[in-house]
């Protein structure tokens, strides 16, 4: 099955960030987050939905209603500019949503 | 600190064979579900194939099956990704990723490499 988020998404600067990622199912799987910056690899920001790895500020957060999940950036700084990607797992295979551009502007 | 090398990445052409390795240090190698994710020019995240603590299952992605070998030596703290039939839709970045759990459904891909190159054109 397919993850969906929104190819983009805007904010200024001290702005709330919020991130969608829906699909078939999904509020009966964990969600993971991953960070992509050009040039970088992907950095796990949140699994299982709502849990921060070590070193992931506190105002990244996760959550879920239903069957979207919700990557939540508070107080959004310029360094948080990059792509995030949602992840779950179906039938033993991963699949990650298409990922999403956050500019902060 | 986990650090995860890959290496073997190169330019070949369609049809041609390549083989992906891993060099894990830092964690017990053994104890974890390892993983291969891709990211092609321009686009997303793709998952390519998880392999077992044990070595086995193995699990791949539909793109691949048949086409890619993935393996581990836990001896060697090493992991591979043996491939063939390339096409030059496999041309990407190719990630060693360390899962810290024993259980997939469950799991996040947790640390990941800097990642070597592919490009498959004739």
């Amino acid at each position: 099955s397919e993850l969906t988020q929104p190819p983009s998404v805007s904010v200024s600067p001290g702005q709330t960030a919020r991130i969608s990622c829906s699909g078939d199912q999904l509020g009966e799987k964990y969600a993971c987050w991953y960070q992509k910056k050009p040039g970088q690899s992907p950095v796990l920001v949140i699994y299982q939905d709502t849990k921060r790895p070590s070193g992931i500020p506190e105002r990244i957060s996760g959550s879920t209603s239903g069957n979207t999940a919700t990557l939540t950036i508070s107080g959004t700084e310029a360094i948080d500019e990059a792509d995030y990607y949602c992840q779950a797992w179906e039938s033993g295979s991963a699949v990650f949503g298409g990922g999403t551009k956050l500019t902060v502007l | 600190q986990v650090q995860l090398v890959e290496s073997g990445g190169d330019f070949v052409k369609p049809g041609g064979s390549l083989r992906l390795s891993c060099a894990a240090s830092g964690f017990t190698f053994s104890d974890y579900l390892m993983s291969w994710i891709r990211q092609t020019p321009g686009q997303g995240l793709e998952w390519i194939s998880s392999i077992s603590f044990r070595g086995s299952p193995i699990y791949y992605a539909d793109s691949v099956r048949g086409r890619f070998t993935a393996s581990r030596d836990n001896a060697k703290n090493s992991l591979y990704l043996n491939m063939s039939s390339l096409r030059a839709e496999d041309t990407a970045i190719y990630y060693c990723v360390c899962q810290e759990s024993n259980y997939l459904d469950t799991s996040a891909f947790d640390y990941w490499g800097q990642g070597t190159p592919v490009t498959v054109s004739s």
